[in-house]
This record gives structure tokens, sequence and C-alpha cells, in this order.
């Protein structure tokens, strides 16, 4: 199975609100990232988090790594109909080097 | 730059055609990636090169699937002969280097349908 798993599978939420989505994986990493998809289009990076760091901010999104729990989990504030897409969190290993593994994938659907 | 540019961005073909998707990665990148995206599977890891040289092919399917990076700005991936359950989103990415901290730019995907 996949190294990263997230959770919810999907996510329905009203403009304004936060949403958060959680991403869990199996073997030691060195870096976690979060990727965005539209609808139609590739992935697009959003955030790093590395295996020493705790927490991560960018604009809107925070992200935590809980490195003993093996899970991450990406927030978005004050959430827009422009943040619909599917989340996915991505994971490299110890020894996998350059090769991301990715999760399944969270669906956000944020409603005007 | 323009990023990452893939071609066709669309191809429907008949089952036992060969398809041939393209890849021109970011200039400068030294990793190029090949992924395939289903419902079923998620985004899935087929290929991917250092340097125009394939290091890791355990994700490609089977022998259908063959993939060439003969120079560092253009890469293939070729199924042969295709079958419906090939149908899926095929996507180039690039990267810098090796680390695991740097970010995968990728194309906007080959949509592939198979009849």
């Amino acid at each position: 199975s996949q190294q990263g798993e997230e959770d919810p599978q999907a996510l329905s939420i009203q403009e304004g609100e936060n949403a958060t989505m959680n991403c869990s994986y199996k073997t030691s990493i060195n870096n976690l990232q979060w990727y965005r998809q539209n609808s139609g289009r590739g992935l697009v990076h959003l955030i790093l988090i590395r295996s020493n760091e705790r927490e991560k901010h960018s604009g809107r999104l925070r992200v935590t790594l809980d490195t003993s729990k093996k899970s991450s989990s990406l927030l978005i504030t004050a959430s827009r109909a422009a943040d619909t897409a599917s989340y996915f969190c991505a994971t490299d290993g110890e020894t996998s080097g350059s090769r991301l593994t990715f999760g399944e994938g969270t669906q956000l659907t944020v409603n005007p | 730059d323009a990023g990452v540019i893939q071609s066709p961005r669309h191809e429907v073909t008949e089952m036992g055609q060969e398809v041939t998707l393209r890849c021109k990665p970011i200039s400068g990148h030294d990793y190029l990636f090949w992924y395939r995206q289903t419902m079923m599977r998620g985004l899935e890891l087929l290929i991917y090169f250092n340097n125009n040289v394939p290091i890791d092919d355990s994700g490609m399917p089977e022998d259908r699937f063959s993939a060439k990076m003969p120079n560092a700005s253009f890469s293939t991936l070729k199924i042969q002969p295709s079958e419906p359950r090939d149908s899926a989103v095929y996507f180039c990415a690039s990267t810098l280097s090796s680390s695991g901290a740097d970010t995968q730019y990728f194309g906007p995907g080959t949509r592939l349908t198979v009849l």
C-alpha cells in the first residue's frame, strides 16, 4: 500500500471555515511535502516540512508533523471557494532520495 | 520558464494501438519522473531518470510500457500495445536534485483513453 494515507477522503465546508486534512505514513522519513491538485491539472507544491520540524506556516497554511505517530496535518484557515481541490501528502523515506510516495489525497470542497 | 510541458493533453486510441506520450522537463532539472493517476490506484510512480539514465523502473506495470530519455530536454513514455486498463492520466514531473526536500514540478498531464 502507499506510504501516505490521507483522511478524510473528502471534506466539504463553507467559505470562511477552517479545513484540516491528515496524513499518516508507515516508514521513517526525511521530509514530508503537501501538494494541491485542481481538477484536470497537475500537482502543485504547497509546503515542505522536514523531519526535525514540528510545525510550519505559509500564509493561510499550517502544517504539523508528529514523527512519533508518523502523521502530519494540513490546516487551511479562512478557506475560500478557490481552495477547492485535492490535497496530497508526499513522503521521501530515509533512503529513497528524490523519489516521493504520494498519499491517496483528500478532496476538499469549499462552498461559497 | 514554461514549466514542464507534456503532449498530447488528450489521447483517445483503440485497444492494440501504440501510444507515445511526451515530456519536456524544466531546463536544468536533473530528475524526471513519470506517474500514472487513476481513481482506483491513486498516483503511482512508474519510472524516474537521473541525468537521462533510468534509475528505478519498478513501477512500470509490464513489458508493454517503456520509457526513454534521449537527452536532458525530452522523454517519452510508450505503451504498446495499449489496453483499456491503461486509461488514466499520465503525469511527468521534474526536480532539481536528489534531495527529497526538493519540489517536484508537474506537467499538466496527458489524459489517455483506450477504447
